[in-house]
């Protein structure tokens, strides 16, 4: 049971322009939503959260968007570089604890 | 300020072997974490460790067991390898009670089982 949702395992976005990526989850107990960005031979490095009492957070270029009526987050890059290029993980959990439910990853490809 | 170190870094057993995975956490970081990330599947929580106690489990079969030592370093034991424990063994630090779920990775111990 997939409790976290990462449909689209690619996106490619030309440089300079928005990418967006999208997360959807099925447990309503969920009240804390990390992304995690992956590189190659690396760990996950912590990008951006979001708690459930909040629909906005922002970081710089970073945003991350929580409807929770549909159990759904979205990371907003803007604008895109080529350093984002990366593997992006969504992941939540309850009490904002650190057991992490995570997606299964999308591969995010910046155009020069 | 050291981060999470992770040994070894790459490794190759047979089935039915047993394979120790080592973690040392970020300093000042309490409490120790395991994920499984298997080949193109983002990672699973095989247990937490804190305060040398197993503080929670994921959905992984007893032969996966763990330590966490005084120094807050850990352990990852796997008993009795099965072909489908191959995957990137990742340990992740954090500071218990922070309420952020923040996690700092190590760059992962990759175990095949032949």
């Amino acid at each position: 049971d997939q409790q976290v949702k990462q449909n689209s395992p690619s996106l490619s976005v030309q440089e300079g322009r928005i990418s967006i990526l999208n997360c959807d989850y099925t447990n309503s107990m969920f009240d804390y939503f990390l992304w995690y960005k992956k590189y190659p031979a690396e760990g996950p490095t912590f990008l951006i959260s979001i708690s459930s009492i909040k629909d906005k957070n922002e970081d710089g270029r970073f945003t991350v968007f929580l409807n929770k009526s549909a159990k759904h987050l979205s990371l907003h890059i803007v604008p895109s570089q080529p350093g984002d290029s990366a593997v992006y993980f969504c992941a939540a959990s309850r009490f904002g604890n650190e057991k992490l439910t995570f997606g299964t990853g999308t591969r995010l490809t910046i155009i020069p | 300020e050291t981060g999470v170190t992770q040994s070894p870094t790459h490794l190759i057993k047979t089935r039915g072997q047993q394979v120790t995975l080592r973690c040392s956490s970020q300093s000042g970081h309490n409490t120790v974490s395991w994920y499984q990330q298997a080949l193109g599947q983002g990672p699973q929580f095989i247990f937490q460790y804190y305060r040398e106690e197993e503080n929670g489990r994921g959905n992984f079969p007893p032969r996966f067991s763990g330590l966490q030592f005084p120094n807050y370093s850990s352990e990852l034991n796997v008993n009795a390898l099965e072909l489908d424990d191959s995957a990137l063994y990742l340990c992740a630090s954090s500071l218990s009670g922070r309420g952020t779920g923040e996690l700092f990775f190590g760059e992962g111990s990759r175990l095949t089982v032949l």
